[in-house]
């Protein structure tokens, strides 16, 4: 079947605009999960969700940040009033329950903040 | 303040050697470890695990060991491929269980 799919693939904003970037997980996957990967730094964890909701926020950067999900499907990752420090690449994955260890990741939306 | 360190930017090895990658973290409370394997352009692709109860894990040419007391942990491929190449992310689970604490990763090239 489909993998985890991300739109758009490539993202370019002027800075203080707001972007949203969507995750379509694998059907069927109830934990969903973003990340991301700025320029020469590791992977950083921003957020999962166990269904729709997400118990742990604190993983996101700034209260410019936010994601939601809605029918347990697709997600959206909200960026506010966009900073150049936002620009990375930002991932998302799904997973059949809430395991670490069963991630599919999909090829995620390179956002660059001018 | 890096919770989950991998000091190594970079490791070069010859095709059918071992390959060690080392990860350090500060907290003792993290229970479970992960390494994950990243190709350009792609997502990241989950290796292995290990639980703090084990000091070992073996999945064909890859295994973990972890080291509680001096709070390490490695991956050793062997033998080393040139598909190999990639880079190497180490990862905790947080107390809570409710999110991943990555190192900055260690960029493998294996030679043939």
């Amino acid at each position: 079947g489909a993998g985890v799919s991300q739109s758009p693939s490539n993202k370019v904003t002027e800075k203080g605009k707001d972007v949203e970037l969507r995750c379509d997980p694998i059907s069927g996957h109830t934990a969903l999960y973003w990340y991301r990967q700025s320029l020469g730094q590791g992977l950083e964890f921003l957020i999962y969700f166990q269904g729709n909701s997400a118990p742990d926020k604190s993983g996101l950067p700034s209260d410019r940040f936010s994601a939601e999900r809605t029918g347990g499907s697709v997600s959206t990752l909200t960026i506010q009033r966009t900073q150049q420090e936002d620009s990375a690449v930002y991932l998302c994955a799904s997973s059949p329950t809430r395991s670490w260890d069963t991630q599919y990741f999909g090829p995620g939306t390179r956002l660059t903040v001018l | 303040d890096q919770q989950v360190k991998q000091n190594s930017p970079s490791l070069s090895v010859q095709e059918g050697r071992i390959s060690i990658l080392n990860c350090d973290y500060t907290n003792s409370m993290f229970d479970y470890f992960l390494w994950y394997k990243k190709y350009p352009a792609e997502g990241p692709t989950f290796l292995i695990s290990i639980s703090s109860i084990k000091d070992k894990n073996e999945d064909g040419r890859f295994t973990v060991f972890l080291n509680k007391s001096a709070k390490h942990l490695s991956l050793h491929i062997v033998p080393s491929q040139p598909g190999d190449s990639a880079v190497y992310f180490c990862a905790a689970v947080n107390q809570a269980g409710t999110a991943l604490i990555f190192g900055k990763g260690t960029t493998l090239s294996v030679s043939s």
